[in-house]
């Protein structure tokens, strides 16, 4: 399979904790993106790279919230002191840079649950 | 900025009848505009995008939409809907010399036998 991958897929952890999510993306895509998804809602742009830069953030993404891409391919996003409304899916996205209009492919997402 | 409102946040169709789903757009500049399908427990998949040139757009599945500037609208069509066509759909919006999508809230699509 030469998608998107993800990982965990499902994440349980108590408020307060750290968790660590994982994206590979599809492998000669230099953009890479992260998303938040809550329920009933379509995805919210947190940020994302060009090759190892982050080029862009949210004002969604508090500085609880730390993502890096270090050589440019798989990517973590990190969440300190985990509170209950970050529960949400978390997607990851990659594509080829172009002139316009790059097209974005998304994994099957982390599902992340602050108990 | 810009914005996307999907009318519906549920669509009901018989298998075989029409679906249309609504999509409106705000932006202060030439938008780039895609559709997305979501099954359940998986990622985002592509069905169609306009960027540039012909105003109706045909993807996967047998879908097309077609970009009305007038009316800022992207309204997603197929002739006849399937069982297998039973998921989330999302209109999203991105700007010329921009990556980042913005998205609406989605519509789910029911069929019924």
């Amino acid at each position: 399979d030469t998608g998107v991958s993800q990982d965990p897929r499902h994440k349980i952890t108590k408020r307060g904790q750290n968790v660590t999510f994982r994206c590979d993306p599809i492998s000669e895509h230099n953009r890479l993106y992260w998303y938040r998804q809550t329920l009933g809602q379509g995805p919210e742009f947190l940020t994302y790279f060009q090759n190892e830069a982050q080029l862009e953030k949210s004002r969604l993404l508090s500085d609880r919230f730390s993502a890096e891409r270090p050589k440019g391919s798989f990517s973590t996003l990190e969440i300190q002191r985990t509170e209950q409304g970050d529960s949400a899916m978390y997607l990851c996205a990659s594509s080829l840079a172009r002139t316009s209009g790059d097209e974005q492919y998304f994994g099957p997402g982390t599902r992340l649950t602050v108990t | 900025a810009q914005s996307v409102t999907q009318l519906g946040s549920h669509v009901s169709v018989s298998e075989g009848a029409l679906v249309l789903l609504r999509c409106n757009y705000s932006s202060s500049v030439p938008p780039y505009l895609f559709w997305y399908v979501q099954y359940p427990n998986q990622g985002l998949q592509l069905l169609l995008k306009y960027t540039t040139g012909a105003t109706l757009v045909k993807g996967i599945n047998g879908f097309e939409a077609e970009f009305k500037k007038s009316e800022t609208s992207f309204h997603l069509t197929k002739p006849s809907a399937h069982m297998s066509d039973a998921a989330e759909y999302f209109c999203a919006v991105s700007l010329s010399g921009y990556s980042t999508l913005t998205f609406g809230k989605g519509t789910m699509l029911l069929v019924s036998p």
